[in-house]
C-alpha cells in the first residue's frame, strides 16, 4: 500500500516551455500532497503544500505564478512550470500524506520528475 | 524555530558492523518521527517510523526515540553496501508538515 506515482520520470524541454508534472496517490486518499525541489547534492527544499479543493499553500521565495499547483481530486495533484527557464532545471519530487487513516504525518514520495531545460 | 539537525558525514562503516544515525529535533512536543532513505538520483523512501519513546526493531534496522532528550537515532544492524544512501530523519512540528534535516551520507565498505 501507500503508493504514489509521478510522472514523467524525467523530461527535457526547451527554454519558455511549460511542464506539467503530475503526481498521484494510486492505493488511498490524499487530502494534502507536497512539492519538492532538490538540487544536486543538496537536501529537500518544500516549494509548496497542495490541498485538495483550494489553493497551494507555497513557501517563502517560491513564486506561485511560475509553479502553478492544482490539487483537483483526492488522488491527483499537478506542478506546471510555467516557461521555464535553465536554472529551474532540478528534480521535483511530490508525496501525499494518507491522512485521516491515523497516519501520523506520514508522506510517501513519488519517483521524481528529473527536468532539464535547454 | 524549527529544526531537525543531523551531521552530514560522510559516515562511513565496514560492511557487516552497525552503522548509527543520529538526528536532534527542537519541538519538544512533536509526537512521531521519521527516517527515510534516499539512494542518489532517486526520491526518499521510507523505511523506520517511531512515536514511543524506546526501541522499534525492524528487520537490520532499529529506530530509537528519547523525547526527553530530544533524540531519535537509526541503527542498521550487519550493515552491507546497498545500505550506502543517505538517511533522512523528519519530524513534524506541532500537526504540520515534516521538517527534513538535511541527511547523513553512509557508506558501507566492503
Amino acid at each position: 500500500g501507500a503508493v504514489v506515482s509521478q510522472h514523467p520520470s524525467w523530461v527535457i524541454c526547451k527554454s519558455g516551455t511549460s511542464v506539467k508534472i503530475e503526481c498521484r496517490s494510486l492505493d488511498f486518499q490524499a487530502t494534502t500532497m507536497f512539492w519538492y525541489r532538490q538540487f544536486p547534492k543538496q537536501s529537500l527544499m518544500l516549494m509548496a503544500t497542495s490541498n485538495e479543493g483550494s489553493k497551494a499553500t507555497y513557501e517563502q521565495g517560491v513564486e506561485k505564478d511560475k509553479f502553478l499547483i492544482n490539487h483537483a481530486s483526492l488522488t491527483l495533484s499537478t506542478l506546471t512550470v510555467t516557461s521555464a527557464h535553465p536554472e529551474d532545471s532540478s528534480f521535483y519530487i511530490c508525496s501525499a500524506d494518507p491522512a485521516g487513516a491515523g497516519a501520523k504525518n506520514i508522506q510517501y514520495f513519488g519517483a521524481g520528475t528529473r527536468l532539464s531545460v535547454l | 524555530q524549527k529544526e531537525v539537525e543531523q551531521n552530514s558525514g560522510p559516515l562511513s562503516v565496514p560492511e557487516g558492523a552497525i552503522a548509527s544515525l543520529n538526528c536532534t529535533y527542537s519541538d519538544r512536543v512533536s509526537q512521531s518521527f521519521f527516517w527515510y532513505r534516499q539512494y542518489s538520483g532517486k526520491s526518499p523512501e521510507l523505511i523506520m517510523s517511531i512515536y514511543s519513546n524506546g526501541d522499534k526493531e525492524d528487520g537490520r534496522f532499529t529506530a530509537q526515540l528519547n523525547k526527553a532528550s530530544q533524540y531519535v537515532s537509526l541503527l542498521i544492524r550487519d550493515s552491507q553496501p546497498s545500505d550506502s544512501a543517505t538517511y533522512l530523519c523528519a519530524v513534524p512540528f506541532g500537526n504540520e508538515k515534516l521538517t527534513f534535516g538535511t541527511g547523513t551520507r553512509l557508506t558501507i565498505i566492503p
